[in-house]
């Protein structure tokens, strides 16, 4: 059974920095790309960052780039996001989402998420 | 970016009836078309991929249809359980894009 747990949210002050972890099981870590989503509150979804199954490429989305990291442990099957200059509008619910192929595809499988307050 | 538009905001219908979702892409983004649910709470679901082919395990009252820049999700017979939160997704280009949603409500 392919599972996704997001541990790291909570809250942090405007320019702070928190990592966010996903442990992912029941599939072949390095097979498939995997992403990080968002969602504010009541609002709708926002694809954040994908790396890759074998390659490792990383996209981001504009509202993040140059600002988060996206990384893998493959030896411990684990995704992370590191945020840093965190701003209010990065408060969200974070979900680990992997994708249905290598380097493409789909989010067929989501993580619980992971809520991240930016708020002082 | 293709910008995804959801139409209508918010569905109003009855159990047993049909409900037809519309999700429009700004540029052809060829079958790479997804449909998710979402109720309160909860992570989103996939539902159809590749513009209609359902997910494992979802029923065979939902359909996905369309190409290119026009796309429908039709549930045939609404049950209790599908009153939610519809998104669809393209990921056809970057930076990958959703719809702002249809919220299915009785």
């Amino acid at each position: 059974e392919v599972q996704l747990l997001e541990s790291g949210g909570g809250l942090v002050q405007p320019g702070g920095s928190l990592r966010l972890s996903c442990a992912a099981s029941g599939f072949t870590f390095t097979t498939y790309a995997v992403s990080w989503v968002r969602q504010v509150p009541g609002k709708g979804l926002e694809w954040v960052s994908t790396i890759s199954g074998s390659r490792g490429n990383i996209n981001y989305a504009d509202s993040v780039k140059g600002r988060f990291t996206i990384s893998r442990d493959k030896s411990k099957d684990t995704l992370f996001l590191q945020m840093n200059i965190l701003r209010a509008e990065d408060t969200a619910v974070y979900y680990c989402v992997r994708r249905s192929w290598d380097d493409g595809g789909c989010f067929d499988y989501w993580g619980q998420g992971t809520l991240v307050t930016v708020s002082s | 970016e293709v910008v995804m538009t959801q139409s209508p905001a918010t569905l109003s219908v009855s159990p047993g009836e049909r409900a037809t979702l519309s999700c429009r892409a700004s540029q052809s983004i060829k079958s790479n078309l997804a449909w998710y649910k979402q109720k309160p709470g909860q992570a989103p679901r996939l539902l159809i991929h590749d513009v209609s082919t359902r997910a494992t395990g979802i029923p065979a009252r939902f359909s996905g249809s369309g190409s290119g820049t026009e796309f429908t999700l039709t549930i045939s017979s609404l049950q209790s359980e599908d009153f939610a939160l519809y998104y669809c997704q393209q990921y056809n280009n970057w930076p990958l894009t959703f719809g702002g949603g249809t919220k299915v409500e009785i």
